[in-house]
């Protein structure tokens, strides 16, 4: 595997169910983020994790949970979500420490909540 | 609140043509990227400009970058079909040195380029 991988790449969950997203970066960096893209709003931020630990919660609902066990991995726990949570979210990876903040992006989870 | 604009929002152009891209964004970061999207798939970095005056050229693709002015530009250069696509430009959310950092993005520019 190379660069940033994220599992599944298609969901469908109802409202009351309990789903997980998975991201993996295969880069060596240090950071990762969670982005959502939908339809309606440019690309937003959810959460930054530097050297495992959060750094940034982008004033995301707590029915979205984030989990970094590691600098290479990267989770998002899912329940009892909206159907305006249908979207597709995005992992990035970035390497910190250096003049810029260049975050590669993993192919996505495209997710509709019925 | 930090905003990033970009405009148009949407393209359509001929093969062969040259057009440009803007983005306006209103806080003081001399870092500026531009992405590109294929429909359905991930975003691919194109260019990280890094200072006023920073230009950076890739086949029929130009950015650069005025600090100053707060506007960065891609330039397409005799455009071809398979530049079609979803541009998209960020700045750092806050610029906090070498931590890290979300980016902020704009709404980005969809460009249809017709044969």
């Amino acid at each position: 595997e190379t660069g940033v991988t994220q599992t599944p790449r298609h969901l469908v969950m109802g409202m009351t169910n309990k789903k997980s997203l998975k991201c993996e970066q295969h880069l060596g960096h240090n950071a990762m983020y969670w982005y959502k893209q939908s339809a309606k709003k440019p690309l937003e931020l959810m959460f930054v994790y530097n050297f495992k630990e959060q750094t940034e919660n982008n004033s995301v609902p707590s029915r979205f949970s984030p989990e970094c066990p590691n600098s290479s991995h990267l989770f998002l726990h899912l329940h009892t979500l909206q159907p305006e949570d249908s979207a597709l979210y995005l992992c990035a990876s970035s390497q910190t420490g250096g003049s810029y903040n260049e975050q590669f992006f993993g192919p996505g989870t495209r997710l509709t909540v019925l | 609140e930090l905003k990033v604009e970009q405009n148009p929002l949407f393209l359509s152009m001929q093969e062969g043509k040259n057009y440009t891209i803007y983005c306006n964004y209103s806080t003081t970061s001399d870092r500026l990227y531009w992405y590109r999207q294929d429909p359905g798939k991930s975003l691919e970095s194109l260019f990280v400009l890094l200072s006023n005056g920073a230009v950076k050229q890739e086949g029929r693709l130009m950015a650069s970058l005025d600090t100053k002015a707060r506007l960065s530009t891609l330039h397409i250069t005799a455009a071809v079909h398979d530049l079609s696509a979803t541009y998209f430009c960020a700045v750092d959310m806050r610029y906090s040195g070498g931590g890290a950092d979300g980016l902020t993005f704009g709404k980005g520019t969809h460009l249809i380029i017709q044969p």
